[in-house]
This record gives structure tokens, sequence and C-alpha cells, in this order.
């Protein structure tokens, strides 16, 4: 199976804008990128999908460049209550050809005051 | 609507024993993916259902089982219990399978005694 990697950490203060990428090699050609949000003892919550170039919500913007093998998530003017685990999934082919659902390892993002 | 919900929210086992989980859907969902969480191993994905058939499946041993019904609610079993079985175990449902938005449950913690 192909894999997905992010940063295991990254640290930020409130107000700033926090960038975190995901690559994903062997992408299929119809999967699309859906980032999610996950609190402690809670089920990941949906942030943001997209296919290819830019996508914007009222949250998060998404950047996919031409070759779909990297995405990165924007975090606009963080605070405290960003603090979670963020991860990038992506459908992955399996080596039979049936397709399985990748989670990346996961960002610990840590917002200071 | 309802979101998706799990039960039971917490259970303890002991090695050997098997354990059944449950999983209600959004309403109007079809597809039903299940998966475990560890802090060494992160998410990782179990199995997918929908039409009450399996439809990918992830790499784990023959312990872990799962079904789904008519009604799109699904089940997933595990046989033999182990210590390493201990997990938070989601569920998540989605209108269609593949990269359909994923809607995640709480989770049930599974403890292995």
């Amino acid at each position: 199976l192909a894999k997905t990697t992010q940063p295991i950490s990254m640290d930020s203060y409130e107000g700033q804008e926090v960038n975190i990428t995901c690559s994903h090699n062997n992408i299929a050609t119809n999967d699309y990128i859906t980032w999610y949000q996950q609190f402690p003892s809670q089920g990941p919550r949906f942030i943001i999908q997209g296919y290819k170039t830019k996508v914007t919500n009222e949250v998060a913007s998404l950047f996919i460049p031409a070759d779909r093998k990297s995405s990165t998530l924007s975090l606009p003017r963080v605070s405290l209550s960003d603090t979670a685990v963020y991860y990038c999934l992506v459908g992955d082919v399996m080596d039979t050809g049936r397709r399985a659902l990748t989670f990346g390892s996961g960002t610990r993002l840590q917002v200071q005051p | 609507k309802a979101g998706v919900t799990q039960t039971p929210r917490y259970l303890i086992k002991t090695r050997g024993q098997q354990v059944t989980l449950s999983c209600s859907p959004i309403s109007g969902h079809r597809s039903v993916s299940w998966y475990q969480q560890t802090p060494g191993q992160g998410l990782q994905f179990l199995f997918e259902y929908f039409s009450e058939t399996q439809r990918n499946k992830g790499n784990f041993p023959g312990r872990f089982s799962g079904r789904q019904f008519s009604n799109s609610r699904s089940e997933m079993n595990v046989s033999t219990l182990e210590l390493g079985d201990s997990a938070l175990y989601l569920c998540a449902s989605s209108q269609n399978m593949g990269t359909d938005t994923q809607y995640f449950g709480p989770g049930t913690r599974l403890t292995v005694l």
C-alpha cells in the first residue's frame, strides 16, 4: 500500500496561519482528498474535501497541486480551540486493485496563547 | 438528522473473550466503515460495507469480522480477544462508497484485560 506522510507535530500561536502538508503517492484518479480534525476521545470531524487546485470553506482552505501527490490544509488565524490532531484521508489502491481508505499519521497541532 | 451512533461507548473484556460492537449510520447513508485507533498505530482501516457486502478490507487478522444489515446498521465482531486489541473503535458512515465524506461516531472504547 502507498503511504501517506504528515509532520508529526506543529506549534503555532493564536492568530497565525497554519499550513499542514500531506504526501500521498499512488492516489487513484477518482479519489478525493479529505481532512479531518480530532480531539481526544472523540471521533474525527470533517473539515474539508477537494479533488484538485484550491477549495475554501468557512474554516479552512485546501491546496492540491496538479500532480495531486500532496495536499496542504491551511487554517487561517488559529485559536486555542484549534489544538487537535489533523488527518488527511485518501483512497489507496491495494495490490489486488481494490481500494482501501488510508489515514495519514496525523499532525498534532498545538496552539499557544 | 441524528449523527452516527455507536454502542456501547465503553467495554471491558478479558483475553480470549469475544465482543460485538454496533454502529447505526446517519439516516440515508448506505456505506459503513470501521477503524481501529491506538496510540501506537494511529487510525487504521478495518473494513467497509455497502449494501450488506464487504467491499474493502484492511490488513487485520480474521478474528476481526463484520456485517451490515438491510437497514445499513453494522456490527463488528472480534473473537479471541488479545491485549493488543484494546483500542478506540470508530465507525463512519457515508452516502456511498469511496470518497464520499465520511462522518464518524464517538467510538467504542474497548479495554482488554
